[in-house]
């Protein structure tokens, strides 16, 4: 089955510094991917997504790159701020029959240090 | 619009005991997702209901259950709990074929 995982479970980096999460996944069928942000006490919140036929994507300070031939994607965060510090976690969607599929890793807790 | 949301937010029970879950998604959206999270296991996926019909399950026991309304509202349910079973409890709902949109989740503790 599909498996996503996290390269670190914590990062650490200075107010204003830029951050790099980065995520693998198993199953070359998944054709959809998101980022979410999920601080303490609340459920993830979607940050960015990116489709197969992309490489990248670019949000408000927040990049995704898509590697399909390592199956691997990464989060960047520019110019990091406090209000960044959640777990992030990546996510694979590939599709099941009629239905499609979400797989989560496991989550990488960033902490923004002043 | 408001958000996805679950009650109750907390929620402890014993060991053997059953508990239902309840989710109202965003308005307009048809499909609603469960996920339990657990700092071992991170989020995995439980079912998803699409128009009162399961669409999708996840690999778990028989134990975990659901349904889902007209309304688009859900319920999922879990008997005869299991220590193991503590975990936050999460909904999330979907209009297009895609994006998810969460709930705050329910903490359930079994003792």
């Amino acid at each position: 089955g599909e498996s996503v995982g996290l390269h670190l479970p914590t990062l650490s980096v200075q107010e204003g510094d830029n951050s790099i999460i980065n995520c693998a996944y198993s199953n070359s069928a998944s054709d959809y991917f998101i980022w979410y942000k999920q601080e303490s006490g609340k459920g993830p919140q979607f940050i960015i997504d990116i489709r197969s036929n992309m490489d990248k994507r670019q949000g408000q300070r927040v990049t995704v790159l898509l590697n399909k031939t390592v199956k691997h994607l990464s989060l960047q965060i520019a110019a990091t701020q406090p209000g960044d510090s959640a777990v992030y976690f990546c996510a694979a969607s590939a599709p099941t029959g009629s239905a499609r599929q979400l797989t989560f890793g496991s989550g990488t807790q960033l902490t923004v240090l002043p | 619009k408001a958000g996805v949301t679950q009650t109750p937010r907390y929620l402890i029970k014993t060991r053997g005991q059953q508990v239902t879950l309840s989710c109202s998604p965003i308005s307009g959206h048809r499909s609603v997702s469960w996920y339990q999270q657990t700092p071992g296991q991170g989020l995995q996926f439980l079912f998803e209901y699409f128009s009162e019909t399961q669409r999708n399950k996840g690999n778990f026991p028989g134990r975990f259950s659901g349904r889902q309304f007209s309304n688009s509202r859900s319920e999922m349910n879990v008997s005869t709990l299991e220590l193991g079973d503590s975990a936050l409890y999460l909904c999330a709902s979907r209009d297009s074929y895609n994006e998810q949109f969460f709930g705050p989740g329910t903490r359930l503790t079994v003792l």
